[in-house]
């Protein structure tokens, strides 16, 4: 199974400011083939399913503020929230999609500093 | 728009078998993957297995005790788990993804708890 490894495990950022989450897998989830990584990251608020945010690493769900942008190929990615408001406190996952079994990331809780 | 509403008991004995079933309104079953996704309450996330058109792949870390299936006339798709324990506990979820290889979970359920009871 691909493991993927998110750090921090919490973070506390203030309003307005940016917030950076990173994930790593333990292999690379690159097809050479069309050049495309297969990551995806979602938001989940208590109590509420997980919220598909960004997929192929950086292509924004329609609907998602662009303050939340994905980057990163390979192995090592990045969510990055530019000017964090408040409905974004929530905990953070990313996703492998490269191969079954579909693997996630153990989640990152987003809090106001 | 479409959506997915999960259901079956919330409270299931030790050693039994659970069952849920996620029925998809406002779309098509057919043309989709659907997958299960559990969530033991305070934890991170597992994906279960998907079904697509009565092809499955299951997670081979479940897939002895799982099994999914579909029903396409009722729209509705499920899932068995066989010989549950403690360690079954979780909010179950089912979600749509376009494909194996566009696995990215585009649509939820809201979520059901499943409880084993010793």
């Amino acid at each position: 199974d691909i493991v993927m490894t998110q750090s921090p495990d919490s973070l506390a950022v203030s309003l307005g400011e940016r917030a950076t989450i990173n994930c790593k897998s333990s292999q690379s989830v690159l097809y050479n083939s069309n050049n495309k990584n297969y990551l995806a990251w979602y938001q989940q608020k208590p109590g509420q399913p997980p919220k598909l945010l960004i997929y192929w690493a950086s292509t924004r769900e329609s609907g998602v503020p662009d303050r939340f942008s994905g980057s990163g190929s390979g192995t090592d990615f990045t969510l990055t929230i530019s000017s964090l408001q408040a409905e974004d406190v929530a905990v953070y996952y990313c996703q492998q999609y490269y191969t079954t079994p579909y693997t996630f990331g153990q989640g990152t809780k987003l809090e106001i500093k | 728009q479409v959506q997915l509403q999960e259901s079956g008991p919330g409270l299931v004995k030790s050693s039994e078998t659970m069952s849920l079933t996620c029925t998809v309104s406002g779309g098509s079953i057919s043309t989709y993957y659907w997958s299960w996704i559990r969530q033991p309450p305070g934890k991170g996330l597992e994906w279960i297995g998907y079904i697509y058109s009565g092809s499955t792949n299951y997670n081979p870390s479940l897939k002895s005790r799982v099994t999914m299936s579909v029903d396409t006339s009722k729209k509705q798709f499920s899932l068995k788990v066989s010989s549950v324990t403690a360690a079954d506990t979780a909010v179950y979820y089912c979600a749509r993804t376009l494909g194996e290889l566009y696995g990215y979970f585009e649509l939820w359920g809201r979520g059901t708890l499943v409880t084993v009871s010793s």
